[in-house]
């Protein structure tokens, strides 16, 4: 299988604090993973793409000072919110192409709920 | 024009009912099609993956791609309650490559 694995799943943190947000491949080596925003009732919205052992590659729009990602190893990528406010409360998802892209296609993470108060 | 458009629904259908998701997209170099399912506060997982034109089915799913006329299609037969969820389409021009789009999704409710 092709399982990624993304913690925590829920957060709730005040407005100017940090959180961090794990994604990690479980039994394959991911080199590259992708961060994903969703607000309710919308699609994805790719964020940036997460490459092991150089910087990430963030999407216009998307300030890569607030959000910051780490890609450390194989099998982990982490995005940080930085300074977190209301307005980035929303669903954050993160995903890794999988070993056999037919078979697996894009594996996503189970998300993780992100609320700002 | 989007790049990728899909009746983002409610769609609403009794159990048992066929059901036809599609999306268009413009596009012409997309030759990678898949469909995800997304549960509520879930993230998407993959059902179907398809190249180029024709029709692939697994058990009561069937993808059809029509490049010509660029649409996609994903019927779901004989179905539940349990396929009550949001469909997403995505596409990509390289099989290897990063960049695949997502349609918005359509959300689908089987009605008991």
């Amino acid at each position: 299988g092709a399982v990624v694995s993304q913690h925590p799943s829920r957060v709730i943190c005040k407005s100017g604090t940090s959180v961090k947000i794990e994604c990690r491949s479980l039994d394959f080596q991911a080199t590259t993973m992708f961060w994903y925003r969703q607000f309710p009732k919308q699609s994805l919205m790719l964020m940036a793409t997460s490459n092991e052992g150089s910087k990430a590659t963030y999407e216009q729009g998307v300030e890569k000072d607030k959000f910051l990602i780490n890609h450390a190893s194989l099998t982990l990528s982490t995005l940080t919110v930085t300074s977190a406010h209301p307005e980035d409360s929303s669903f954050y998802i993160c995903s890794a192409r999988g070993p056999n892209l037919r078979v697996h296609g894009y594996t996503f993470g189970s998300g993780t709920r992100l609320t700002v108060v | 024009q989007k790049e990728v458009e899909q009746d983002p629904g409610p769609l609403s259908v009794p159990e048992g009912a066929i059901v036809s998701l599609n999306c268009t997209y413009s596009n012409s170099a997309f030759q990678y099609f898949m469909w995800y399912r997304q549960y509520s506060r879930k993230g998407p997982e993959l059902l179907m993956y398809t190249y180029s034109s024709g029709n692939k089915e697994d058990g009561r799913f069937t993808a059809q791609v029509d490049k010509s006329s660029k649409y996609i299609s994903l019927f779901i037969r004989d179905s539940q309650p349990s396929d009550s969820a949001t469909y997403l389409c995505a596409m990509s021009a390289e099989n290897y490559g990063q960049n695949f789009v997502f349609g918005p999704g359509t959300r689908l409710s089987v009605l008991p």
